[in-house]
């Protein structure tokens, strides 16, 4: 199984600050990729996802993430953060598609709680 | 698109009732998953179904936990006693699996309070 790691449960930033999430998955290459935003009493939504068209991938609300293979990494950044930015962010990713696998199942990482201070 | 429904969006009930939470997935997607999500354990996946057959519930915790998909279009997750340690928010997604890049589709949540 596909492990998830999300380095900081908790990031604290100044409005207009550079944010940074950190998200790193185990060494099978994946092939889709997530970053999914959860607001406070709301389901989580997708901010963005790579699926090897390009590696990097920009989402909604100004935010971006770069594959990197040699490093397993999926960060998600945004140059200029926002008060509204704040929010708890999940890094998730699929199956290796050479298993076979076409049912779709994601495996999350614990979150990173993004605080935005004024 | 309605998205994902789940419903009641809150339930509160004490400890020994039986409690059922329900979920429409988005018409058409042929997976749906079933998550919970605390503070202690963060989002865990509890069981999912493709094409209405559950394909692994070994996130499911004990045997108070069942859930049916009899039709593609509702499921349910049931827990019979209900304990106060059940108390958390439970999350429906559906997807249509690598026909659209595995992207899943969340409900609002169903948050359960058993006293």
């Amino acid at each position: 199984a596909q492990s998830v790691t999300q380095l900081g449960s908790h990031v604290s930033v100044s409005e207009g600050a550079l944010v940074l999430l950190r998200c790193n998955y185990s060494s099978s290459v994946p092939p889709y990729l997530f970053w999914y935003v959860q607001y406070p009493n709301q389901g989580l939504q997708l901010l963005l996802k790579y699926t090897s068209a390009a590696t990097l991938v920009k989402g909604i609300n100004g935010f971006e993430a770069e594959f990197k293979k040699s490093e397993t990494s999926f960060h998600l950044t945004k140059p200029s953060a926002h008060m509204s930015d704040a929010a708890e962010y999940f890094c998730a990713v699929s199956d290796p598609i050479d298993r076979g696998s076409t049912l779709g199942r994601l495996y999350f990482g614990r979150g990173t709680q993004l605080t935005v201070w004024p | 698109d309605a998205g994902v429904i789940q419903s009641p969006r809150h339930e509160v009930t004490e400890m020994g009732q039986e409690v059922t939470l329900r979920c429409k997935p988005i018409s058409g997607h042929n997976s749906l998953f079933w998550y919970r999500q605390t503070m202690m354990r963060g989002l865990e996946l509890l069981i999912y179904f493709n094409n209405n057959v559950p394909i692994d519930d070994s996130g499911m915790p004990e045997d108070r936990f069942s859930a049916k998909m009899p039709n593609a279009s509702f499921s349910t997750l049931k827990i019979q006693p209900s304990e106060p340690r059940d108390s958390a928010v439970y999350f429906c997604a559906s997807s249509l699996g690598y026909k659209r890049g595995n992207e899943q589709f969340f409900g609002p949540g169903t948050r359960l309070t058993v006293l």
